[in-house]
């Protein structure tokens, strides 16, 4: 069956370092991948979109590798800040925009 | 902000009542996607309008229906609510060129129901 799998446990690191959150995927083939920020209560807000023919992608702070033969997405927060803290959403589009999503990890990042 | 706005923000309901749902997508933006959500869950894909007409649909019962407006904003209509209902339910707008066309979706704040 297909499944987007994401860490359940909340990721806990001190402020400054970098954070690395996982996204793996089974069954599917997209042609990219999205990562999303949610803070408790409201939508998420796009992040980063990453394509399958792309290895990397930098975005200020943030930095998403995609490696399709692993069938693993990694999301990077580098100089975190407690600002960063929030839940961190890895999406699938397996077709006509709409988004298959991971259950999410919570990241929390101390002063 | 994403100049998604959706309404309630919050609404109670009780089992076997109805609920619609607002959706007013971003200026320029041609198709609305709505999402459940429970709690500690991602969002799931429920169904997806694209100027007007139904565009796809998630694994969701026929009593969830919707509705896309001649100026893009959405509603959600769900009848004879479960306690499983329960959940933040979410709508994204974005442009696609095409039917099926790859665009950022723009996700609003969304609405809180409680099935009691």
């Amino acid at each position: 069956s297909q499944k987007i799998e994401q860490n359940s446990e909340a990721l806990n690191i001190q402020e400054g370092k970098t954070a690395t959150l996982t996204c793996n995927y089974t069954n599917y083939s997209p042609a990219y991948l999205q990562w999303y920020r949610q803070d408790p209560g409201r939508g998420p807000v796009f992040l980063l979109l990453i394509r399958e023919n792309e290895k990397e992608k930098r975005k200020e702070r943030l930095k998403v590798t995609f490696d399709t033969t692993l069938k693993q997405s990694l999301f990077h927060i580098t100089a975190s800040q407690p600002a960063d803290s929030a839940t961190y959403l890895c999406a699938l589009e397996p077709g006509f925009q709409k988004l298959v999503f991971g259950t999410g990890t919570r990241l929390l990042v101390s002063p | 902000e994403t100049g998604v706005t959706q309404s309630p923000t919050h609404l109670i309901k009780t089992r076997g009542q109805q609920v619609t749902l607002r959706c007013s997508s971003q200026s320029g933006h041609n198709t609305v996607s709505w999402y459940q959500q429970a709690l500690g869950q991602g969002p799931q894909f429920i169904f997806q309008y694209y100027r007007e007409e139904e565009n796809g649909r998630g694994n969701f019962p026929p009593r969830f229906s919707g509705l896309q407006f001649p100026n893009y904003s959405s509603e959600l209509n769900v009848n004879a609510l479960e306690l499983d209902d329960s959940a933040l339910y979410l709508c994204a707008s974005s442009l696609a060129r095409v039917r099926g066309g790859t665009d950022t979706q723009y996700f609003g704040p969304g609405t809180r129901l409680t099935v009691l």
